[in-house]
């Protein structure tokens, strides 16, 4: 399969646990995006990766979320002393750049649940 | 900021009916434009996109959506849906020099057969 894969697809963590998420984008892929999706709505950017640069954060990513991609290829998103409004479904995305554009494709997720 | 606003929460359709889904978008520059479908327990997948040039796109499983510059929109429409068409569409917008896609909330779609 070559589509975006993410890992672990649940975890279900308690409260002022640290977690840890990784994506593997498509190999040819040079963007990689994170989001957060919450029941009833679309999908939150929080940041994203070229190569293994982080160009972009949203002011929805607080200083317990981190998030990193050292060789440029898989990518992983840490969430430090977790909070119950820490539950959502992370995604992970990939896309290539050209000059026209760009189109994200989606991993499955990782549902998070923080008791 | 961007902003997208989708007008309906949950459209409830006959098989073989018209379905045209609303997508608003607030942004002042030039855009790249997208509806992603998300089937039940399917991660989201591209339905189309608009770039440039024909403002009316066509996409997979006879979808199509038109963007009106001066309305700020791009509908998704289909002349008749199928129950296999069941699933969550979500209207995404993206300014053309920022790499920051801005998703809207939503249209959840229930097909009867």
């Amino acid at each position: 399969d070559t589509g975006v894969s993410q890992n672990p697809r649940h975890k279900i963590t308690k409260r002022g646990q640290n977690v840890t998420f990784r994506c593997d984008p498509i190999s040819e892929h040079n963007r990689l995006y994170w989001y957060r999706q919450t029941l009833g709505q679309g999908p939150e950017f929080l940041t994203y990766f070229q190569n293994e640069a982080q160009l972009e954060k949203s002011r929805l990513l607080s200083d317990r979320f981190s998030a990193e991609r050292p060789k440029g290829s898989f990518s992983t998103l840490e969430i430090q002393r977790t909070e119950q409004g820490d539950s959502a479904m992370y995604l992970c995305a990939s896309s290539f750049t050209w000059t026209g554009g760009n189109e994200q494709f989606f991993g499955p997720g990782t549902r998070l649940t923080v008791l | 900021a961007q902003s997208v606003s989708q007008h309906n929460h949950h459209v409830i359709l006959s098989e073989a009916a018209s379905l045209e889904l609303g997508c608003n978008y607030s942004y002042g520059g030039t855009v790249n434009l997208f509806w992603y479908v998300q089937y039940p327990g399917q991660h989201l997948q591209l339905l189309l996109k608009y770039f440039s040039g024909d403002p009316l796109v066509k996409g997979i499983k006879g979808f199509e959506a038109e963007f009106i510059k001066s309305k700020f929109s791009f509908n998704l429409r289909k002349p008749s849906v199928q129950w296999s068409d069941t699933a969550e569409y979500f209207c995404a917008v993206r300014g053309n020099y920022g790499q920051n896609f801005v998703f809207g909330p939503g249209t959840r779609l229930s097909v009867l057969p």
